[in-house]
């Protein structure tokens, strides 16, 4: 079955500074790649996503990449602010009834 | 936030209790998934329903059943619990044209005493 996996654990970047995500995932019939922010104590946020068909897709200060070749997809934030502190998920589904299938997450801090 | 609302949203059980959540869906969303996550861990898919049928389920025991009902609401069912069931239980909907697409409720946290 699928397999993702999310590096690094932790991250802590300095306030304006960006903050670069990585996931890999193992099935390549995967075609749908979502991010997800979770803060403490509450529900998992859609932030991006992005389907197989397309190389990069970008929303104000955030962005993900997918390598379909080398099956692995990234999120970058820039100019990070405090409140993109949080538990960042990456994701991957496929098929007829696309159950995500998580990475381990990424705690995300953001140094004044 | 999302439409998606869950209750009760803390709920404390002892070993080999049985427990319901419920899940209420998007306006229009038809398609109900079941999630579980552990302290510090990523959500593990348990189930979908579509249309009040099972779509597809996880690595998890046949103890965790579920329900769709004709408003697409949604009810998870954990006979005989174990303290691993101690965990934040999410419910996510999503359109049936943009079926990739699952918005998140809030969440029911467990505790297996």
């Amino acid at each position: 079955g699928e397999n993702v996996e999310q590096h690094p654990s932790t991250l802590s970047v300095q306030e304006g500074d960006s903050a670069v995500i990585k996931c890999t995932y193992s099935d390549s019939a995967s075609n749908y790649f979502p991010w997800y922010k979770q803060e403490l104590g509450k529900r998992p946020q859609l932030i991006i996503d992005i389907r197989s068909n397309v190389g990069e897709k970008k929303d104000q200060r955030i962005a993900v990449t997918l390598n379909k070749t080398a099956k692995h997809f990234s999120l970058h934030i820039t100019e990070t602010q405090p409140e993109d502190s949080a538990v960042y998920f990456c994701a991957a589904s496929k098929g007829s009834n696309y159950q995500l299938i998580w990475g381990a997450g990424t705690k995300l801090i953001i140094k004044p | 936030e999302t439409g998606v609302t869950q209750s009760p949203t803390h709920l404390i059980k002892t070993r080999g209790q049985q427990v319901t959540l419920r899940c209420s869906s998007q306006s229009g969303h038809n398609t109900v998934s079941w999630y579980q996550q552990a302290l510090g861990q990523g959500p593990q898919f348990i189930f979908q329903y579509y249309r009040e049928e099972e779509n597809g389920r996880g690595n998890f025991p046949p103890r965790f059943s579920g329900l769709q009902f004709p408003n697409y609401s949604s009810e998870l069912n954990v006979n005989a619990l174990e303290l691993d069931d101690s965990a934040l239980y999410l419910c996510a909907s999503s359109l049936e044209q943009r079926q990739e697409t699952q918005y998140f409720g809030p969440g029911t946290r467990l505790l297996v005493l």
